[in-house]
């Protein structure tokens, strides 16, 4: 079936320390989505990765799209309190690619 | 409001009533998804649907569970007869177009509670 396999599950860094967390699909993307969830919160889109090889950055948050399209990558550089959360890959597993098939995110904890 | 309405935010029920969950998608988007989200997991796909048209239910189960999308109001999605294990939190999402690459806006979840 359509998968989508995050690692790791969890993450306890020290703030300043860097983080990463991989996504890897049973079949290739057409394009891969990041959503970050607040504790008690709700998705909100981060970035979309669409060409083979990409690499897009936000600030501290660099965002890679393997050859294959088949993986990816979030790295976040020097980790504060504020980016505590869930970050969860998505890719589209349908004809008109709406169907978003999630990982199961990694959980982020920070300590000050 | 531009921003994806939901409600009720927390909706607690007894086992056996009815659940009825509402979304109104941003101003401009006629794209609706509802997504299922156990504690601790990631979003499972439920179902896909435009104004009055059902596109993708294959997230739905096949019981119990509706949802529709009139021309006129919010989106529905309706959980008769629930059980503990529909104890979950309910995203919807909506986008302004079909297809990739457009990302999907969520609503704020309505949390239920099968007591």
């Amino acid at each position: 079936g359509q998968q989508v396999m995050q690692i790791p599950q969890y993450q306890h860094v020290q703030e300043g320390e860097d983080f990463t967390t991989y996504c890897n699909s049973s079949t290739t993307l057409s394009n891969i989505q990041w959503y970050k969830q607040r504790p008690g919160g709700h998705p909100v889109f981060l970035i979309q990765l669409v060409k083979s090889g990409e690499v897009k950055k936000q600030k501290r948050l660099t965002f890679q799209f393997g050859e294959a399209k088949k993986n990816s990558s979030l790295h976040i550089t020097a980790t504060q309190t504020t980016d505590v959360g869930t970050y969860f890959c998505a890719g589209p597993f349908s004809e008109y690619g709406n169907k978003l098939v999630f990982g199961a995110g990694t959980i982020l904890r920070v300590k000050s | 409001n531009a921003d994806v309405m939901q409600n009720p935010r927390h909706l607690v029920r007894r086992r056996g009533q009815e659940a009825r969950l509402r979304c109104s998608p941003m101003k401009g988007h006629s794209h609706v998804y509802w997504y299922r989200q156990l504690p601790e997991e990631g979003l499972k796909f439920m179902v896909y649907l435009q104004k009055e048209n059902i596109i993708d239910e294959s997230g739905m189960p096949k019981e119990r569970f509706s949802a529709e999308f009139p021309k006129e109001g919010p989106s529905i999605l309706r959980i008769q007869q629930v059980v503990r294990g529909d104890s979950a939190a309910y995203f919807c999402a909506s986008s302004p177009l079909a297809g990739s690459p457009y990302e999907q806006y969520f609503g704020p979840g309505t949390r239920l509670t099968v007591t």
